[in-house]
């Protein structure tokens, strides 16, 4: 059963263009919802996180949008740059803990010059 | 800062053999610990956490084993891989914030 759904697979922007990645969920008690980052051969580094209470979160280009009553929560990257391109995850948990995280499947983003 | 050191960084093992990979864990003391799988198209998906020196719980039933013998120390085993067992390991500590190391890439063949 997957409990949080990501799309799309895999995206292309050009450069300085808007990447958007959604993301849903289907576990109301989840209260925590990061978004890693990897690039290729390491591992996934926190780039983002939000919890319930809030609708928004911006840090530098990176946004979460966060919809509770959708039960959705999107990553936009703004003025995206060749060096976004990765792999970005998005997870969610409950408790406070990401003892138990839930990851999405991954989205591949490629920034074209 | 914690920092997560894993080896082997790559592994090409047969059919059968015996599967050791190791993570120790700086900068923190008594850390929760994880190792997930990724495999491509399915993401990441975890397979065992620690809270504790031996106390080691599964998520999903598999041919894997894990073991803590020391508190920054935790350890994938298998007696027998399996082809379905190749995939990219990675081990992660923390609590509110998850530090993932640079993974191990195995591939059984």
């Amino acid at each position: 059963q997957q409990q949080v759904k990501q799309s799309p697979q895999s995206l292309i922007v050009q450069k300085g263009g808007i990447s958007i990645i959604n993301c849903a969920y289907e576990n109301t008690a989840f209260d925590y919802f990061p978004w890693y980052q990897q690039f290729p051969g390491k591992g996934p580094a926190l780039l983002i996180a939000i919890r319930p209470d809030v609708s928004e979160k911006k840090e530098g280009r990176f946004t979460i949008s966060f919809n509770k009553s959708a039960k959705q929560f999107s990553l936009h990257i703004m003025d995206s740059q060749p060096g976004d391109s990765a792999t970005y995850f998005c997870a969610a948990s409950k408790g406070g803990s990401q003892g138990n995280l839930i990851f999405g499947k991954g989205t591949k983003l490629s920034v074209k010059p | 800062s914690q920092t997560i050191h894993q080896w082997p960084a790559t592994l090409v093992q047969p059919v059968g053999s015996p599967l050791s990979l190791e993570c120790t864990v700086e900068g923190t003391s008594n850390p929760n610990l994880y190792w997930y799988r990724q495999a491509a198209g399915r993401g990441l998906q975890l397979l065992f956490y620690s809270v504790g020196i031996g106390q080691i719980s599964s998520e999903v039933p598999q041919n894997l084993s894990a073991s803590r013998p020391q508190d920054r120390q935790f350890i994938l085993s298998s007696k027998k891989l399996l082809l379905s067992d190749s995939g990219f390991y990675l081990c992660a500590s923390g609590a509110n914030v998850l530090t993932f190391g640079a993974g191990s890439r195995l591939t059984v063949l």
